[in-house]
């Protein structure tokens, strides 16, 4: 149980346009999900925090308007890296959180992670 | 200022005990401890989570000490697969999350 999904898992695209990436819980309902950035080497950097039908709330230095993100339903959530650049290309990874797991409080359970690569 | 801090690397060999410390010096009460593992070009992956005491599942053990400013994973008798990056995550009550830097763990033969 609690499988996260990521697609696309891989994608390169040119400077300019945005990318659309989507997170869904499989088989649980996630009221919050997270999305993260990782640079090679490096540890986790949490991007936004997302609860399902309100607006994600942003770490600070991340871009609202260049991070766009959506919690549309309890089972997905989408993160769209508008007029993206190469600085932009990194590994982007979801996580949500099932209420209910074995008595254990809010485990985030991880998607595959997509890797990003801007030309 | 919460911070997590772990150790960056950590050698050991196959059939060896592992422990891994995570240093959390702001925590309260009711905030929690959770380990992750990490393999290249994937996400983590859950481990094992506690407040107190000790927390034992059939791959790990945590360890925390009462007065909880710190944590340990233990994981007993590693094998090559069990190289890794491991994370120590710290949930704090205020629904502050914070990570640490990662442990790089390798396991040699």
């Amino acid at each position: 149980g609690a499988v996260v999904s990521q697609h696309p898992s891989r994608v390169i695209c040119k400077s300019g346009t945005s990318v659309k990436i989507e997170c869904r819980s499989l088989d649980f309902q996630a009221t919050t999900m997270f999305w993260y950035r990782q640079f090679p080497k490096q540890s986790l950097m949490l991007m936004a925090t997302s609860n399902e039908g309100s607006k994600a709330t942003y770490e600070q230095g991340v871009e609202k308007d260049k991070f766009l993100i959506n919690h549309a339903s309890l089972t997905l959530s989408t993160l769209t890296v508008t007029s993206a650049h190469p600085e932009d290309s990194s590994f982007y990874i979801c996580s949500a959180t099932s209420p209910v797991s074995g008595g254990v409080k809010e485990t985030q359970y991880f998607g595959p992670g997509t890797r990003l690569l801007v030309l | 200022l919460a911070k997590t801090t772990q150790p960056i690397s950590m050698d050991s060999y196959e059939g060896q005990e592992v422990n891994i410390t995570c240093s959390h010096n702001n925590i309260a009460t009711n905030d929690y401890i959770t380990w992750y593992q990490q393999f290249p070009s994937q996400g983590p992956r859950f481990i094992i989570q506690g407040y107190k005491t000790k927390v034992t599942n059939e791959v790990a053990s945590l360890f925390i000490p009462a007065d909880r400013k710190s944590s340990t994973l233990s994981l007993p008798r590693v094998s090559l697969s069990d190289t890794a990056v491991y994370y120590c995550l710290v949930g704090y009550s205020n629904y502050q999350l914070i990570w640490g830097a990662g442990t790089k763990l390798i396991i040699k033969p």
